[in-house]
């Protein structure tokens, strides 16, 4: 079946520093892809998305883009802030039945 | 302000008293869902609808009910609650499926003892 694999946390970095996240997925078809962020405490935010292949998503500087050769969806942020420790899901929809695929999620805490 | 809103968010209960969580919606959403949350099992799907009086098992019904009489309400039901069930519970709506991202209530945090 349909999953998505994400890179292990916890993620730690420096204020302003370089952040990657790794997603890659297995989907039959041509899914839709998503990073969600959840902040302590909260619900799932929508944080950026992409519905086909070399769409790129983009969002309070984070992006990402969607890869169909490699079947990735890495999430890219050029300089983090303490205010983006939060966990990162990447996931994906396709229209069998709508359900939302989630990786497993990453950490992120950034450091002043 | 458009919004997923669950109730309660917090909740303590004994083994075999039946609950229910509400969800509401006020995007004019067809499709909603129910998801829950453990730490290494990550998100998974109990239910869906999309429609009214259109539902769905997702990968991890039972011990669980729904309801879709309204198009904005979408209860999940405990009709005998056990300790597994003990979880964080997101309610999510969309417009429809495959490119529309699903919005996320702030979650109900449920203890079974």
């Amino acid at each position: 079946g349909d999953s998505v694999t994400q890179m292990e946390g916890p993620v730690t970095l420096s204020e302003e520093a370089f952040l990657t996240i790794n997603c890659t997925y297995t989907a039959t078809g041509y899914p839709s892809l998503f990073w969600y962020v959840q902040y302590p405490g909260e619900g799932l935010q929508l944080l950026l998305k992409a519905t086909k292949a070399d769409d790129k998503g983009s969002n309070k500087g984070f992006e990402a883009t969607y890869r169909k050769e490699t079947t990735s969806f890495h999430l890219e942020k050029g300089s983090v802030q303490v205010s983006d420790s939060a966990v990162y899901f990447c996931a994906l929809r396709n229209n069998q039945g709508g359900k939302l695929i989630f990786g497993q999620g990453t950490e992120l805490s950034v450091k002043p | 302000e458009a919004q997923v809103t669950q109730n309660p968010r917090y909740l303590i209960t004994v083994t075999g008293k039946k609950l229910t969580v509400t969800c509401s919606q006020n995007m004019n959403h067809e499709y909603m869902s129910w998801y829950r949350q453990d730490p290494g099992l990550g998100l998974r799907q109990i239910y869906y609808s999309m429609n009214v009086e259109v539902t769905d098992k997702g990968d991890v019904p039972e011990g669980y009910k729904v309801s879709r009489k309204e198009k904005r309400n979408f209860p999940l039901i405990l009709e005998s609650p056990s300790p597994n069930q003990t979880s964080l519970y997101f309610c999510a709506s969309s417009f429809g499926q495959g490119g529309s991202p699903l919005h996320f209530g702030n979650g109900t945090r449920l203890t079974v003892t």
